[in-house]
């Protein structure tokens, strides 16, 4: 079963960094390319990042472009958001997600969240 | 930057059919995803690829994509189904994916 658990969410202040990370297991997690989503508590979800399977590729949401890196170490099946540049607006519980296609499978355009998230606070 | 257009609410009553609408320029070219989201829950993926329903996933939940338009159909709607819904699309125009507003649906 596929186990996503994500870590790292803290109280920061504005112009802060924070680290991310997401610990998977239960699937050949160097085969998948993974998400980072979040949401605004009492608000709607926001597609935030996304890397391949190699981590050759990565996209990012206008709002975290040039202040938020994505990295993964498939070594240790984990996934991670460097946050730099922290604003109020980036308050928000973080989810990893697994992408619905594969190194060896056409894209789904899709991917499955399976963790509770953590909790990222910016203020002062 | 691209858009998808969610109602804010829709409500039914048990036993009846509800559908969700999800607007979006050119959305029938895409690849159209749902996710639902029960209250302190996080989002379950009950769609993708416009029409796929993932393993787990009951036969009451049905959708379809063409034009600028997506629908999401509950069919028989049950109180379990009460929950926030939102639709997600690939542009790949700026490489992101984009969420719907989304729909939070009441069981009446």
């Amino acid at each position: 079963e596929v186990h996503l658990v994500e870590s790292g969410g803290v109280v920061v202040q504005p112009g802060g960094s924070l680290r991310l990370s997401c610990a998977a297991s239960g699937f050949t997690f160097g085969d998948y390319t993974m998400h980072w989503v979040r949401q605004v508590p009492g608000k709607g979800l926001q597609w935030v990042s996304l890397i391949n399977w190699d981590g050759d590729d990565t996209q990012y949401a206008d709002s975290v472009r040039g202040r938020f890196t994505i990295s993964r170490d498939n070594r240790f099946n984990s996934l991670h958001l460097e946050m730099n540049r922290l604003r109020a607006e980036d308050t928000a519980l973080y989810y990893c997600a697994k992408d619905k296609g594969s190194r060896i499978q056409p894209a789904l355009y899709s991917f499955d969240i399976r963790g509770q998230g953590t909790l990222v606070t910016v203020s002062s | 930057s691209y858009e998808l257009t969610q109602p804010p609410s829709v409500s039914v009553s048990p036993g009846q059919t509800v559908s969700i609408t999800c607007s979006g320029h050119k959305l029938g070219d895409k690849y159209t995803s749902w996710f639902q989201q029960r209250p302190g829950q996080s989002p379950i993926l009950v769609i993708y690829q416009d029409t796929t329903r993932p393993s787990g996933i009951v036969e009451r939940f049905s959708a379809a994509n063409s034009g600028n338009t997506a629908t999401l159909t509950i069919s028989g709607t049950q109180a379990v189904d009460e929950a926030d819904y939102y639709c997600l699309a690939w542009d790949s125009i700026t490489a992101t994916y984009v969420f719907g507003g989304g729909t939070k649906v009441t069981v009446l």
